[in-house]
């Protein structure tokens, strides 16, 4: 079973805040590293697919990066929303295979 | 395009009891995936189908069976259910096999066994 570690489990900022959150995974043999988004009640939406060791991402004010000679990918939000709360969870993809989830980073934007 | 549906959205069983989770998806995807999320844990893949015709265990398949009926159509049975069963449990597709394609999921299935 692989090991794929999010960090932190939780994390509550102001409306305003960037924030970011980091994801963990073996860095050998390495396939794709997905980000979801999952909203309370509804189901887990794709960010992002990264596939090349430097990758960077943009959707919005969403942002995501990989190393994936180190294991980690970074995920920004610049100036955080109240409607960006969700759980942000990665997927790592080790040879062609299938996808092996962490826990995910729980956000919650106050106004 | 609906994406992917599934049925029921909700469902009690008794310990013991069998029952048959649909999913469907539009989107011509070759790939299906049932999942189930329990709390303080990730989504943990019970089965998969990388196209029609083919299923494979996932990394908790105990207690399962699937049938991929045809490309838009892959089910999950529990022939006898048991409380450590109770968990939500998400179907998914994607375009092909492997992890280059982002998976669509479905809006889950909230299953309590007594």
């Amino acid at each position: 079973i692989l090991n794929v570690e999010q960090s932190p489990q939780s994390l509550h900022v102001q409306e305003g805040d960037s924030t970011n959150f980091t994801c963990s995974f073996p860095s050998s043999n390495f396939y794709a590293l997905h980000w979801y988004r999952w909203e309370t009640a509804k189901s887990p939406e794709a960010l992002f697919v990264m596939t090349l060791n430097g990758d960077e991402k943009k959707k919005g004010r969403i942002s995501a990066t990989l190393n994936t000679k180190e294991g980690y990918s970074y995920l920004y939000i610049k100036g955080s929303q109240p409607e960006d709360s969700a759980t942000y969870l990665c997927a790592f993809g080790q040879g062609y295979s299938t996808l092996t989830f962490g826990k995910g980073t729980m956000l919650l934007v106050s106004p | 395009n609906a994406g992917v549906t599934q049925t029921p959205k909700f469902q009690v069983l008794k310990t013991g009891q069998s029952m048959t989770l649909q999913c469907a998806q539009d989107m011509n995807h070759n790939s299906m995936y049932w999942y189930r999320q329990d709390p303080g844990m990730g989504l943990r893949l019970i089965y998969y189908s990388a196209s029609e015709g083919t299923t494979d265990k996932g990394e908790v398949p105990n207690g399962y069976n699937v049938s991929r009926l045809n490309k838009r159509e892959f089910s999950l049975r529990l022939e006898s259910a048991a409380p450590s069963q109770t968990s939500v449990y998400f179907c998914a597709s994607s375009k092909t096999g492997g992890p280059s394609y982002e998976q669509y999921f479905g809006p889950g299935t909230r299953l309590t066994v007594t």
